[in-house]
């Protein structure tokens, strides 16, 4: 099963892009890459998916090179609201297991 | 649509005892999953249902750990007896497919084990 190393924790300003990058050097052929996000005292929120190259939705886009060893997120414009623990996952089927990782810690500041 | 919903939200039990969670998958998602966060460590899967059977169970700590779900609807989680190593929160998730994109999950249950 793939495994992904990201950072432990980020700080950035509000207005300000922010990027994440996770590595996964043993991705599958047929993994997928997901994003999570996750606030305090609720259940992780799907982000946004993707296999490679670039994919966009209205929160945020994912950069695969590739190679697909490593991915980015990245949040354009942050906001207070968007601190939060943010988990890169591999996958395809079954249900991330194992490797969910401990995620980065997001703080935005004013 | 309504989300995953997951009862209750806290419990807090003494070791011995007994403590069922349970968790309402989103109507016509096959597949349902449960997880859990120990002590502040990692999310960690627990096992997979497609429908009413159990696809993969092999994050199951242990066999005090019993999980079901009759009907192939909503899905519980029973731990008997809880120890206090059991303390954490348990998440379920749900997906129409069996593919690893686009799960809901529920806010969770946050046990704690006296």
């Amino acid at each position: 099963l793939a495994k992904t190393t990201q950072p432990i924790s980020m700080d950035s300003y509000e207005g300000q892009e922010v990027n994440i990058t996770c590595s996964h050097n043993n991705i599958a052929t047929n993994d997928y890459i997901t994003w999570y996000q996750q606030f305090p005292s609720q259940g992780p929120r799907f982000i946004i998916q993707g296999y490679k190259t670039k994919v966009t939705n209205e929160v945020a886009s994912l950069f695969i090179p590739a190679d697909r060893k490593s991915s980015t997120l990245s949040l354009p414009r942050v906001s207070l609201s968007d601190t939060a623990v943010y988990y890169c996952l591999v996958g395809y089927t079954g249900g991330f297991k194992t490797i969910f990782g401990a995620g980065t810690r997001l703080f935005v500041k004013a | 649509e309504a989300g995953v919903t997951q009862f209750p939200s806290h419990s807090v039990i003494e070791k011995g005892q007994t403590v069922t969670l349970r968790c309402d998958p989103i109507s016509g998602h096959d597949n349902l999953y449960w997880y859990r966060r120990v002590m502040g460590k990692e999310i960690k899967f627990l096992l997979h249902f497609v429908k009413e059977s159990k696809q993969d169970e092999s994050g199951m700590p242990n066999n005090r750990f019993l999980a079901e779900r009759t009907g192939g609807t909503y899905s519980t989680l029973k731990v008997q007896p809880a120890e206090l190593e059991d303390s954490g929160v348990y998440f379920c998730a749900s997906s129409l497919e069996n593919v690893n994109y686009g799960y809901t999950f529920g806010s969770g249950t946050r046990l704690t084990v006296v």
